[in-house]
This record gives structure tokens, C-alpha cells and sequence, in this order.
């Protein structure tokens, strides 16, 4: 069974760039696509992105300026940049399998200086 | 976008009752693209329900959707005690994908 684990800095500055990766274990990254998806403290679920293996994208249009997306088969893993963050951008993050199947457990990003 | 309307926001119930919760899409969903999960304090979502009304995989049977076009159902034939939670519906047949605000089913 597909497992997904973030990985990351828990903390970033107001104007900086959010970086996370993705490692993919127990099934193979060449299959179908992965997706970001955020959630503020407290709040609900926004999609931000999807990346096929072949490295074919996708994006929310709220998020679009500031996101990429990719995706780096060899090592099984997918990566988020979030660039120019403010406190809204705090959330806990999760790397999902497809549009939802299977999540990482999520990892807590807070902007502040 | 599609955005999602769910209804309930709160829904308050005994275990053993059955529970009804609502999807409202301001347009119609894909091909039925609409999921269903359930989200239990700091814990990730779960998918439990795929294509409007196929169960994920070791989901329990009293799990069950129904729906199509702009209206979808979450049906919860018999409350257990690990039930209780936060329910989202998504839409993943047009971009952006996206999620209702959510249902929280408490303890009566």
C-alpha cells in the first residue's frame, strides 16, 4: 500500500519561498498523479496542485503566481514551492495520492517572523 | 470553480441513529466526481467515498453515497462511536478541485 511522507521546514518568513517534498514508498510514483493540499488551523481543505509522474501540471488559479510543482521519479518523491508567503499561508500541508485516495499525514507550516 | 455547499453544518446524534448529510454543487460534478471523507482531530482526511457512491477500500458498509448532478448524499446507516467527525465532500471532475466548508457530526 502507497505511503506519503512531508518533509520540510515547520517554520518560514513572511516574503520567503515554502518548500516541501513528497517521498513516495510501497508503490510506484509512475502511476496516475499526485496532489498538495492545505488546510489553515481550524479551517477547511483547499486543493493547490497536481503533478503527473510524466510531470504534467496543474493548478488552483488562486495559487497559481505563486505555486510550482515537481516531480522527481528517480528518487520516488514530488516537491511544493510556495513563493512571497504571508500568515494566510499557514496551514498544515499534505502530499495526496490522486485527487484525494491516500494522504501523508501532513505537516504544519507557520509563517512568521 | 464549483463550490460546494454542505448541510448540515453541525449535526448532532445519538450512536445507533442513522445520519443524512448533504453536497450542493453550484453546478453539475463530472461524471460524478465527488468524494467523501471523514477527518478526525489531528489526524490527515480519509477517502470513503469515490465516484459518488463506491466505497474506498476496508470501508465499512453503513458508509454509503448517492447523488448526481449538482445534488449528493452521505448516508451513515448506524452510528458507531468512532463516527463522530468532521465530513467533507470534494469535486475532482473541473478544475480547481474543491471541497465543501464541511459537517461536523457530534455526540447527542
Amino acid at each position: 500500500q502507497v505511503q506519503l511522507q512531508e518533509s520540510g521546514p515547520g517554520l518560514v518568513k513572511p516574503s520567503e519561498t515554502l518548500s516541501l517534498t513528497c517521498t513516495v514508498s510501497g508503490g510506484s510514483i509512475r502511476t496516475y498523479y499526485w496532489s498538495w493540499i492545505r488546510q489553515p488551523p481550524g479551517k477547511g481543505l483547499e486543493w493547490i496542485a497536481y503533478i503527473y509522474y510524466t510531470g504534467i501540471t496543474n493548478y488552483n488559479p488562486s495559487l497559481k503566481s505563486r505555486v510550482t510543482v515537481s516531480v522527481d521519479t528517480s528518487k520516488s518523491q514530488f516537491s511544493l514551492k510556495l513563493s512571497s508567503v504571508t500568515a494566510a499561508d499557514t496551514a498544515v500541508y499534505y502530499c495526496v495520492y490522486s485527487y484525494g485516495v491516500k494522504w501523508g499525514q501532513g505537516t504544519l507550516v507557520t509563517v512568521s517572523s | 470553480e464549483t463550490v460546494l455547499t454542505q448541510s448540515p453544518g453541525t449535526l448532532s446524534l445519538s450512536p445507533g441513529e442513522r445520519a443524512t448529510l448533504s453536497c450542493r454543487a453550484s453546478q453539475s460534478v463530472s461524471s460524478s466526481y465527488l468524494g467523501w471523507y471523514q477527518q478526525k482531530p489531528g489526524q490527515a482526511p480519509r477517502l470513503l467515498i469515490y465516484d459518488a457512491s463506491s466505497r474506498a477500500t476496508g470501508i465499512p458498509d453503513r458508509f454509503s453515497g448517492s447523488g448526481s448532478g449538482t445534488d449528493f448524499t452521505l448516508t451513515i446507516s448506524r452510528l458507531e462511536p468512532e463516527d463522530f467527525a468532521v465530513y467533507y465532500c470534494q469535486q475532482y471532475g473541473s478544475s480547481p478541485y474543491t471541497f465543501g466548508q464541511g459537517t461536523k457530526l457530534e455526540i447527542k
